[in-house]
Parts: C-alpha cells; sequence; structure tokens
C-alpha cells in the first residue's frame, strides 16, 4: 500500500494565481483531512471529509475550497493565493475520526510571492 | 496563551540518554495523540490515549487526565530518534478545532 499521496512536492505561486494540491489514500479511509503547518507554529485543521460527498470547515477554511467525489481523493484548491498562504500543507486519513491513528501524507511545501 | 502546551522547546541528548518530553493542556480532551515528525518532514503517529499508559517499543505515553498532563519518554535514545515531536489533543465538545496541536519539542540525540 502506497498509504497517503500528496502532490506536488513544491510549488511556487504567484499571488492571485491558483492551483489545487492533490492527495490520495488507498487504505478505503472513509475520514480524510488537511492541515497546514507554519513556521513555530502547530498544525491547524483546514477541511475534513467524513465520506465522498461530505466536507465541513476546520479551524482554518478562509481562501482554500476542497471537494470528495470518491473515497480515495481529497483535493485542496487554492484561489486567488496570498503570502499568508505560504505554508506547509499535510493531507491526512484515518478509519475513525479524531480518535483514531492518523495516517499522513509527506506534505506538499508551498511558496507564495 | 496556548492551549496545548509542550516543553521543552529543545532537547539535546546524548545516545543512551532517558528522555522525557511534556504536554500540558487547559481544554476538555476525549484523547491525546503524540505524533513525530521526522527532520524530512513526514509525520507518524506514535500513539492514542485516552487514559493510562501506552508503550511501544522504546517509547512510552502516560497521560493523568485530572492534572491534564501527559507525558512521552524515551529510554535508551538513539541518535535516529532525533525529531520533532508533537502532542495534538481531541477537544470536548467538539468545536472547528477539534484537533489542537502542540507547536512541537525538537530532540536531538548525538552519538
Amino acid at each position: 500500500n502506497a498509504g497517503v499521496t500528496q502532490t506536488p512536492k513544491f510549488r511556487i505561486l504567484k499571488i492571485g494565481q491558483s492551483m489545487t494540491l492533490q492527495c490520495t489514500q488507498d487504505m478505503n479511509h472513509n475520514y480524510m483531512y488537511w492541515y497546514r503547518q507554519d513556521p513555530g507554529m502547530g498544525l491547524k485543521l483546514i477541511y475534513y471529509s467524513v465520506g465522498a460527498g461530505i466536507t465541513d470547515k476546520g479551524e482554518v477554511p478562509n481562501g482554500y475550497n476542497v471537494s470528495r467525489s470518491t473515497t480515495e481523493d481529497f483535493p485542496l484548491r487554492l484561489e486567488l493565493a496570498a503570502p499568508s498562504q505560504t505554508s506547509v500543507y499535510f493531507c491526512a486519513s484515518s478509519y475513525a475520526p479524531w480518535s483514531e491513528t492518523q495516517y499522513f501524507g509527506p506534505g506538499t511545501r508551498l511558496l507564495v510571492l | 496563551k496556548n492551549e496545548v502546551e509542550q516543553s521543552p522547546q529543545n532537547l539535546t541528548a546524548q545516545e543512551g540518554e532517558f528522555i522525557t518530553i511534556n504536554c500540558s493542556y487547559s481544554v476538555g480532551i476525549s484523547a491525546l495523540h503524540w505524533l513525530q515528525q521526522h527532520p524530512g518532514g513526514g509525520i507518524v503517529s506514535l500513539f492514542m490515549l485516552s487514559s493510562g499508559k501506552k508503550k511501544h517499543g522504546r517509547l512510552i505515553a502516560t497521560i493523568n487526565i485530572q492534572e491534564k498532563h501527559s507525558s512521552l519518554h524515551i529510554t535508551a535514545s538513539h541518535p535516529r530518534d532525533s525529531a520533532v515531536y508533537i502532542c495534538a489533543v481531541i477537544r470536548v465538545p467538539y468545536n472547528t478545532d477539534k484537533l489542537i496541536f502542540g507547536t512541537g519539542t525538537r530532540l536531538q540525540v548525538f552519538p
């Protein structure tokens, strides 16, 4: 099993550009999450999904959108990138929510200039 | 004040030493996670616990719900244990910040 995969590994965006961060898991997990990690700060939840077609906001959803059309995929869309979105983004999945082991992807480093 | 505080922020040790990393929290929780972030950035879940103690190899995690405190211990530390260790709590009642993360403890173990 590949576990949780993320693409791209690194990307530079100009202010105002858009992009989609891809996340795929092959563990048949219903629950998937997107986090951002800023230097010196704890991870923060952006969005999460409890199954195909169902998503909900986390702590810091502004400037992002998600969709979940399949169990495997949970892409994160950045519209109108801003320097404040410079961060490392992690996707994770789990069999059950919150009180269950989460499996993390390798992360995507995003720089907005 | 952060709702999840870890101490120390940075820790250096000699190979073989016994290491303790602390996590204190100020909110009601249902459970607590310990995570390890490798120097390359990858994150691995080590433990999830809601009471008592768990052991996996040289790692031991304890939690005291009444005192709102958890500790992660590493016995016979090794350079490959060098990483950032992150504590995260599952807040109840749930809000948008369901999982609250500490800022991590950076551990370096020297041969």
